[in-house]
Parts: C-alpha cells; sequence; structure tokens
C-alpha cells in the first residue's frame, strides 16, 4: 500500500523559510514522479511542483517558479519543497502525491501559514 | 496549459436522487497509447482527495458502483446515480496527458438536501 507521510508546515513570517517533507512507502520510490498539489483555504487544487524519478528534472508552476526548490533523496524515500521568501498568498495546504501505475495517490497534507 | 471547466459549481441532492458533474477540456485528453487521462477525484470534508474514478470511467477498486464517468476527447461526466449522505464533499476532475503537470477543474460541491 503507497503511504506518503508530509511534514514541516507551520507558521512563515513573509520573507522567511520553510522545507517541507514527504516520506513515502510501499512502492519503489525512485522510479516514480513525486508531485507537490495545494489547496489554500476554502479554495481548489493547484499543481506546485514535481521531480523525476532520478531527481534530475524538476518542473514548477508559474506562480511559484523561483520561490521553490523542490528536491529527493532516493536513499531516504523522501522527497522535498524548499519555500524560499514565501507570501502571503502561499498559505495553503500542501499534498504530496505521486501516480502509480493508473492510481493516484496523496498525503495528508501539512498546513503552511505565511503571516507575520 | 490545459484547462479544465466543471459544472456545476455545487448541486443539492435529494438522498436517492442522480447527480450529474460536467468537466469540460481545453484540449483533447486522448494520449497517441490510446488511454484517455481523465480522473475524478472526491474531497470529503477535513480530509484530502482520494481517486474515485480513472482513465475517464475505471472505478477504483472499493468504489461502489453508484460511481460512473464517461465522455471522450475534451467532454466527461460523473454520475452518481443514487446519491447517499456519505457522497458529499468537493468532486475534482484532473488531467495527467501533460504530466508530470497536472491540472484540475474548479471543484463541484455536492450537499445533501
Amino acid at each position: 500500500e503507497v503511504q506518503l507521510l508530509e511534514s514541516g508546515g507551520g507558521l512563515v513570517q513573509p520573507g522567511g523559510s520553510l522545507r517541507l517533507s514527504c516520506e513515502a512507502s510501499g512502492f519503489d520510490f525512485s522510479s516514480y514522479v513525486m508531485t507537490w498539489v495545494r489547496q489554500a483555504p476554502g479554495k481548489g487544487l493547484e499543481w506546485v511542483s514535481a521531480i523525476s524519478g532520478s531527481g534530475s528534472t524538476t518542473y514548477y508552476a508559474d506562480s511559484v517558479k523561483g520561490r521553490v526548490t523542490i528536491s529527493r533523496d532516493n536513499s531516504k524515500n523522501t522527497v522535498y519543497l524548499q519555500m524560499n521568501s514565501p507570501r502571503a498568498e502561499d498559505t495553503a495546504v500542501y499534498y504530496c502525491a505521486n501516480k502509480v501505475g493508473a492510481t493516484f495517490n496523496w498525503g495528508q497534507g501539512t498546513l503552511v501559514t505565511v503571516s507575520s | 496549459e490545459i484547462v479544465l471547466t466543471q459544472t456545476p459549481v455545487s448541486l443539492s441532492v435529494s438522498p436517492g436522487q442522480p447527480a450529474s458533474i460536467s468537466c469540460k477540456s481545453s484540449q483533447s485528453l486522448l494520449h497517441t497509447d490510446g488511454k484517455t487521462y481523465l480522473h475524478w477525484h472526491l474531497q470529503k470534508p477535513g480530509q484530502p482527495p482520494q481517486l474515485l474514478i480513472y482513465e475517464v470511467s475505471k472505478r477504483v477498486s472499493g468504489v461502489p458502483d453508484r460511481f460512473s464517468g464517461s465522455g471522450s476527447g475534451t467532454d466527461f461526466t460523473l454520475q452518481i446515480s443514487r446519491v447517499e449522505a456519505e457522497d458529499v464533499g468537493v468532486y475534482y476532475c484532473m488531467q495527467t496527458i501533460q504530466l508530470p503537470r497536472l491540472t484540475f477543474g474548479q471543484g463541484t460541491k455536492v450537499e445533501i438536501k
């Protein structure tokens, strides 16, 4: 069974930094693209970023490009999202997700609140 | 970027009555491999989304058969034949033809009358 467990959320000041983590289990981690999706309070789902299985290729939504960095450590089955200089509009629940075969799996999410 | 347009925004349904949600894509979701990469998720209150239907019409194991998906190309529909109280939440369509870049519909909130 695929399991995705996010951590690292919390309150961060505008201009600060925060690193989210997602520990995965139940599948061959290094073989799959990993994705971050966020959901602002009361809003819909927004794709944020993704990283290839090897970590060599990264992808970003225009809304976060230049402010977040995705990375992964395949020895730890973990993907990260480094948030630099977050803005109030980055306040959201951040979900780790992936597509394994035909199924799409979600973590429970971690809440990031950007506020002074 | 592929845009998915869902309608209606919200739906209030009496128990036992049917419900239907539309999802229209700005581009065809039919891949050269013959599969169509349109999927449906349900987000129940206070929970993460969960996949209900993948590749237009294939139910995930454990999903009741009152849920069905149909459509092709750019027009898709999720139908619930007889809505039950446990079906409340927000339904999202999602495309994965442009993996790893995903897009989602705006969501349809289903409530019980």
